[in-house]
């Protein structure tokens, strides 16, 4: 069974420093990943998702991540972050072209210090 | 606008009720979903559903009901059978059910029962 494992339940950073969120995924098929948001005592935003092609993927208000298949990766990240930042993190997994379900990390929440 | 409607936001219930949580889209998608989330274990899938009249099981049906009669309408029902009721329940929708999908997600219902 597949699984999605986000390494830190928490991440405090200093404002306009650089962030780093890991996530890692067992699946021994194809898949898709995703990253989504979620502001607090609101629903889940989409950051970006990994479908296929280039292995470092784009999304809105400045993340980025970087899909590396050897190590079963995924980790989200941000050059620069802000006060609007704050805010838990979610990465899913999911087979690849297919009606499976996804199946979702525990959440890591961003703490932005000023 | 386009988007996902919860209500209501709060709900408070006592044990051994039954209560019901609406969620209505007007995205036009296929396929809808609810989930639940509890602190520090991201979202449980409940049941979704690819098309009208159609729904399955999600990872924790359990205590749950559902029905799909409108396409944009996909109310949840917490039983009493349902042992621990108090989370906080996101609905969402696609496109379609299939995985390349984006899901998009209301705003929530939490739910409390004493």
């Amino acid at each position: 069974a597949q699984s999605v494992t986000q390494l830190d339940s928490q991440v405090p950073v200093f404002e306009e420093a650089p962030v780093e969120l890991r996530c890692n995924y067992s699946s021994s098929v194809s898949v898709y990943l995703f990253w989504y948001v979620q502001y607090p005592n609101q629903g889940l935003q989409l950051l970006l998702k990994y479908l296929s092609g280039s292995t470092l993927v784009k999304g809105i208000n400045g993340f980025e991540a970087e899909f590396n298949k050897s190590q079963t990766s995924f980790h989200l990240r941000k050059p620069s972050v802000h006060i609007s930042d704050t805010a838990e993190y979610f990465c899913a997994v999911t087979v690849a072209d297919s009606n499976y379900q996804l199946i979702w990390g525990a959440g890591t929440k961003l703490i932005i210090k000023p | 606008d386009g988007g996902i409607t919860q209500s209501p936001k709060y709900l408070f219930r006592k044990e051994g009720q039954n209560v019901t949580l609406s969620c209505e889209q007007n995205l036009n998608h296929d396929a809808m979903y609810w989930y639940r989330q509890d602190p520090g274990q991201g979202l449980r899938l409940i049941y979704y559903s690819q098309i009208v009249n159609d729904f399955q099981k999600g990872d924790i049906a359990e205590g749950y009901s559902v029905s799909r009669e409108k396409k944009e309408s996909f109310p949840l029902t917490v039983t009493s059978a349902q042992k621990n009721p108090t989370a906080f329940y996101l609905c969402a929708s696609s496109i379609y059910a299939r995985s390349s999908y984006e899901q998009y997600f209301g705003p929530g219902t939490r739910l409390t029962v004493t």
